[in-house]
């Protein structure tokens, strides 16, 4: 158990819907990272927040947007999907900005939209 | 901008053999980090080692060191004594910077096949 926890672990959906991936970070870690990795990919950064505010952004589409919320847990919703978000989705935290002792990562959410 | 370049795709290595997987990496920031990680089939992202860029010496963890070349700015991972567990997905990274702002991203990946 890596400390992060991500829920749920699998998710099966149809095109068109809306979906709340759920990231607690490890205790003390004060931000939370969001990634997408499709099939054979590698993973693609798309929003990071910093104790409630957000840092940085990276490929993240319009239909998706995510919050941290004061207990420092971090929600990504997914809305109007498509068959091509489709994707493995990671939530990563770290206890201080810049730090170098790595990345924590979750278990990963497992997408799928049919 | 920051880019991570892994050019190979995939490599088979005989059991017990040392094996290097190779990382570049673009940034115009002096101050930056870099990562390797493991994703075995199971799908968990596992760190496996740290380099900053103002280490002086090559990171090493267990079986596992970076071959820091700064001038060239590359990142090679090498795995002594290779071993059926090893096989796996490796991705370098990099974190650019060590401001509120960094992030890390990652390279393409290499998938690693150890053979007994």
């Amino acid at each position: 158990d890596s400390g992060v926890t991500q829920t749920p672990k699998h998710l099966i959906t149809a095109t068109g819907q809306r979906v709340t991936l759920r990231c607690s970070p490890r205790s003390g870690d004060l931000s939370v990272y969001w990634y997408q990795q499709s099939l054979d990919q590698g993973l693609q950064f798309l929003i990071q927040y910093y104790n409630g505010e957000e840092r940085a952004k990276g490929n993240i589409l319009e239909r998706f947007s995510a919050q941290q919320f004061p207990d420092l847990h971090s929600e990504l919703n997914l809305s109007s999907l498509e068959l091509g978000d489709s994707a493995l989705y990671f939530c990563a935290s770290s206890p201080q900005v810049g730090g170098g002792e790595g990345y924590t990562f979750g278990s990963g959410t497992r997408l799928t939209v049919v | 901008a920051q880019k991570i370049t892994q050019t190979q795709p995939g490599m088979f290595v005989q059991e017990k053999e040392a094996v290097t997987l190779d990382c570049t990496y673009d940034t115009s920031d002096p101050s930056y980090g870099l990562f390797w990680y493991k994703q075995p089939s199971s799908g968990e992202m596992i760190f496996l080692i740290y380099q900053g860029s103002y280490d002086q010496q090559n990171a090493t963890e267990g079986r596992y060191s970076l071959n820091f070349q700064k001038a060239r700015k590359s990142a090679n991972l090498v795995i002594s004594a290779s071993q059926l567990g090893d096989s796996a997905m490796y991705f370098c990274a990099m974190r650019q910077g060590y401001s509120s702002a960094s992030k890390i991203i990652f390279g393409s990946g290499t998938r690693l096949s150890i053979r007994p």
